[in-house]
């Protein structure tokens, strides 16, 4: 199985700044298998980021996914209220398609 | 506008059994694998089970193998995740959401079903 390890477990942050989210995986999960999603209280998750780079549709440009192998970051260029929220790696190369445990972007 | 609705959570004992349902809409149901993703209370997210369009691949999270069966009827544009054995554990929002064509990230989800597990 393929364990996910994301990090900062929280980031508290100001809205305008940029935030820079880690997911790191125990094997290689191939340059394109790993998306990332955003979740608000509540609510179910949303498909940001598919491909390691790929924005879903209707997703704003100022999310970014990079990376390849076993490290990935998304990045959030300028952080606007509605992205206050927990985010989540999942990579789906291998079964089990796991998620990571969370980012949670909070107001500083 | 592709619409995602599940069913069939509620309070079960332990050991017991529970159906969920999904009716799905609004897309070509048979180009898209199906999945179920769960979230228990105030935790993250796990992912459970997958079936591709023609049912020819299904996937389970060590979890809850041999315990939970997925299925989908392409006829009726619907999912199921047939729960046996059913422990505290699976307490949890169970999501159905649609997978990406011959891939795994998910696309669409639902609005989850509560199951919680209890005597």
């Amino acid at each position: 199985e393929i364990v996910l390890t994301q990090s900062p477990g929280t980031l508290s942050l100001s809205p305008g700044e940029r935030a820079t989210l880690s997911c790191r995986a125990s094997q290689n999960v191939g340059s394109t298998y790993l998306a990332w999603y955003q979740q608000k209280p509540g609510q179910a998750p949303r498909l940001l980021i598919y491909g390691a780079s790929s924005r879903a549709t209707g997703i704003p440009d100022r999310f970014s996914g990079s990376g390849s192998g076993t490290d990935f970051t998304l990045a959030i260029s300028r952080l606007e209220p509605e992205d206050f929220a927990v985010y989540y790696c999942q990579q789906y190369g291998n079964s089990p398609f796991t998620f990571g445990p969370g980012t949670k972007v909070d107001i500083k | 506008e592709v619409q995602l609705v599940e069913s069939g959570g509620g309070l079960v004992k332990p050991g017991g059994s529970l159906r969920l349902s999904c009716a799905a809409s609004g897309f070509t149901f048979t180009t898209y694998s199906l999945n179920w993703v769960r979230q228990a209370p105030g935790k993250g997210l796990e992912w459970v089970s997958s079936i591709s369009g023609s049912s020819g691949y299904i996937f389970y999270a060590d979890s809850v193998k041999g315990r939970f069966t997925i299925s989908r009827d392409n006829a009726k544009n619907s999912l199921h995740l047939q729960m046996n054995s059913l422990r505290g554990e699976d307490t949890a929002v169970y999501y159905c959401a649609r997978g990406g064509s011959g891939n795994v990230y998910l696309i669409d989800w639902g609005q989850g079903t509560l199951v919680t597990v209890s005597s």
